[in-house]
């Protein structure tokens, strides 16, 4: 399967600053990146969608201006958490989706980012 | 057996034995459903799909059940083993450039 990798893989910061989150394909160009976002013992929600060049869309009740996505690439999309509270403590996972070289677009998921803001 | 915890729903098996792990999906649109399996602090793996278009699609040891009928979807595992121990998520997909709606989840535990 493809390969999506994430870094970091955990961060602590302190509140009021920011954290950046990259997500990577590595043997596939992603038209179209995810950024999903897990609290412990939940299933993942869907936070955004990126296209590469274009804005991110957000789903409904998700700050654009708090989770900044940057999706300048075809392998390349980022996730900044700005001015980090600690209910924004989670595990933050990213997918891309795109043609594989097993010619499919599924989702296929990064390792993931353990966020803990203090 | 299985049954339900505060958080997950929970499947024992014995090792060898078969697995089945349901989940209802919710839109009946959706024209595209994945299975995932989750270990601990990892991101979720790719197990196997399914187009709406189908009713059952085989892998190595898994096969999916689609139900569009009754928006049922079924994971079965055969001969399960101590490495199938993990959250199994379903879930489905609106359209072409969608992001997934992912199922509550089934923690899977195997016994020996």
């Amino acid at each position: 399967g493809a390969v999506v990798s994430q870094h970091p893989s955990r961060v602590i910061c302190k509140s009021g600053t920011s954290v950046k989150i990259e997500c990577r394909s590595l043997d596939f160009q992603a038209t179209t990146m995810f950024w999903y976002r897990q609290f412990p013992k939940q299933s993942l929600m869907l936070m955004a969608t990126s296209n590469e060049g274009s804005k991110a869309t957000y789903e409904q009740g998700v700050e654009k201006d708090k989770f900044l996505i940057n999706h300048a690439s075809l392998t390349l999309s980022t996730l900044t958490v700005t001015s980090a509270h600690p209910e924004d403590s989670s595990f933050y996972i990213c997918s891309a989706s795109g043609r594989t070289s097993g010619g499919t677009d599924t989702q296929y998921f990064g390792p993931g980012t353990r966020l803990t803001v203090l | 057996g299985e049954s339900v915890g505060l958080h997950l729903p929970t499947l024992s098996v014995q090792e060898g034995d078969n697995s089945i792990i349901n989940c209802a999906y919710s839109n009946s649109a959706s024209d595209y459903f994945i299975w995932y399996k989750q270990e601990s602090g990892k991101g979720p793996q790719f197990i196997i799909d399914i187009r709406s278009n189908m009713d059952k699609r085989q892998g190595q040891r898994v096969t999916v059940l689609l139900n569009k009928t009754v928006k049922h979807l079924s994971l079965q595992i055969a001969a399960t083993q101590p490495g199938d121990s993990a959250v199994y998520f379903c879930a489905e997909r609106l359209g072409g450039a969608d992001g997934l709606t992912f199922g509550k989840g089934t923690h899977l535990i195997i016994q020996p």
